[in-house]
Formats: C-alpha cells, sequence, structure tokens
C-alpha cells in the first residue's frame, strides 16, 4: 500500500521566515509526487515532480524530489500571512488508476 | 479552463436521510472521477473512483452500499450518501484526472461540501 508521510504536521513561524516542509513516501511504481495548498476549500495545485534532482519554482516557492532517498521538500521563503494554508503532498503510480495518495499535511501558520 | 463545479457547498441534513452531491466538469470530459472525504484536521482520504459507464471502484473499508456512486455521463459525477449518520459528517471533494493537458494540469479539484448530519 502507498505510503505519504509529511513534517512537521504543524508549524508556526513569522513572518518572514523561510520554512522547509518534508514529504516522505513509499509507493510502488512511482510516477509523481504532486504538492498542493489547501485553504478552506479545495486544494490548489503547486508543482508536479517527477525527476529527482530538478528544482521547480515559482515566485517565493520551490521544490525538490530526491527518488532515491525517497523524499520531497518545498520551501517557502519571505513567508506572508497569506501563505497561512495546510500543505498537502500527494504521490501518483504508475497504475492505470491514476489515483493520488495524499500525506497527512503540514499546517503552517505565519504571524505577523 | 479544466473547471469541476461541485454543489453544494454545504449541507445539514437529519440522521437517516440520503444526501446527493454532485460534480460536473464544465469545459471537459472527465472520464476519471475521484471521491475523498476529509475529516477536521487531516488528509484527503480517497474513498472511491468512478469511471464513466462503469461501476466505481471503492477503497478498502468504504461501504459501497452507503456511499453511492453513479457516473452516467462524461460530465456528470455524482455521490450519494444515504441513510446518514452524524458518524458521516465530513467534508467530501471530488477531482477529475485531465490526462491530456500537460504537465501542469492532472488533477482539478471541486469546491468541496461540508456535510453535517444532525
Amino acid at each position: 500500500e502507498d505510503k505519504v508521510v509529511q513534517s512537521p504536521l504543524s508549524l508556526v513561524v513569522h513572518e518572514g521566515d523561510t520554512v522547509t516542509l518534508n514529504c516522505s513516501y513509499e509507493v510502488t511504481n512511482f510516477r509523481s509526487l504532486l504538492w498542493y495548498k489547501q485553504e478552506k476549500k479545495a486544494p490548489t495545485f503547486l508543482f508536479m515532480l517527477t525527476s529527482s534532482g530538478i528544482e521547480k519554482k515559482s515566485g517565493r516557492l520551490s521544490s525538490i524530489l530526491d527518488n532515491k532517498e525517497l523524499f520531497s521538500i518545498l520551501n517557502i521563503t519571505a513567508t506572508q500571512t497569506g501563505d497561512s494554508a495546510v500543505y498537502l503532498c500527494a504521490v501518483r503510480n504508475t497504475g492505470t488508476a491514476s489515483k493520488l495518495t495524499f500525506g497527512t499535511g503540514t499546517r503552517l501558520q505565519v504571524t505577523l | 479552463g479544466a473547471v469541476v463545479s461541485q454543489h453544494p457547498s454545504w449541507v445539514i441534513c437529519k440522521s437517516g436521510t440520503s444526501v446527493k452531491i454532485e460534480c460536473r466538469s464544465l469545459d471537459f470530459q472527465a472520464t476519471t472521477m475521484f471521491w475523498y472525504r476529509q475529516f477536521p484536521k487531516q488528509s484527503l482520504m480517497l474513498m472511491a473512483t468512478s469511471n464513466e459507464g462503469s461501476k466505481a471502484t471503492y477503497e478498502q473499508g468504504v461501504e459501497k452500499d452507503k456511499f453511492l456512486i453513479n457516473h452516467a455521463s462524461l460530465t456528470l459525477s455524482t455521490l450519494t450518501v444515504t441513510s446518514a449518520h452524524p458518524e458521516d459528517s465530513s467534508f467530501y471533494i471530488c477531482s477529475a484526472h485531465l490526462p491530456g493537458l500537460g504537465p501542469n494540469y492532472g488533477y482539478t479539484f471541486g469546491s468541496g461540501t461540508r456535510l453535517t448530519v444532525v
């Protein structure tokens, strides 16, 4: 059974800090890893990672995958209060069902 | 593009009644729809995968007679919670798989339905 574990479970930081969120996984026939941000309703897509060692970047957010050690990190620099959310990591295997297995999520709170 | 419209966004029902949640793909054909449940402060748990025109595939531990999924057309999938009980109160969210729209797509989520059973 595919398994995704995120750490920390929750985190409180001050505005301007840099945070690193972790995601480790065990999956049969890995295909991709996805990061989502969930505020109050539907998760919004951040990154999809398929290749090890290639950083993906979008503004203050960046992510990288290590598919040898089976983990990914999501970095947020110069955090803002609007970054407060639950960050979800999900993995997809190569099966035809295309389903995602989500991690436990990291609840980030950015305070003034 | 690639919008999934989910209704209702919230619903309160009495114990023992049934509730239907709809997910419509507005500008694409969703051959596969995933249904998730999320309890407070927990992650999304996959309940079932529905494919247009065939029976849904349920995850282990999910009662298929209680959570009825219908995917009769390429633009509509429904989840009916039958004989709802307070423990069914949760956030239900659908997601469509989009294989043909490039690497930044893949999955699009509905806005979710918060179900409260009283």
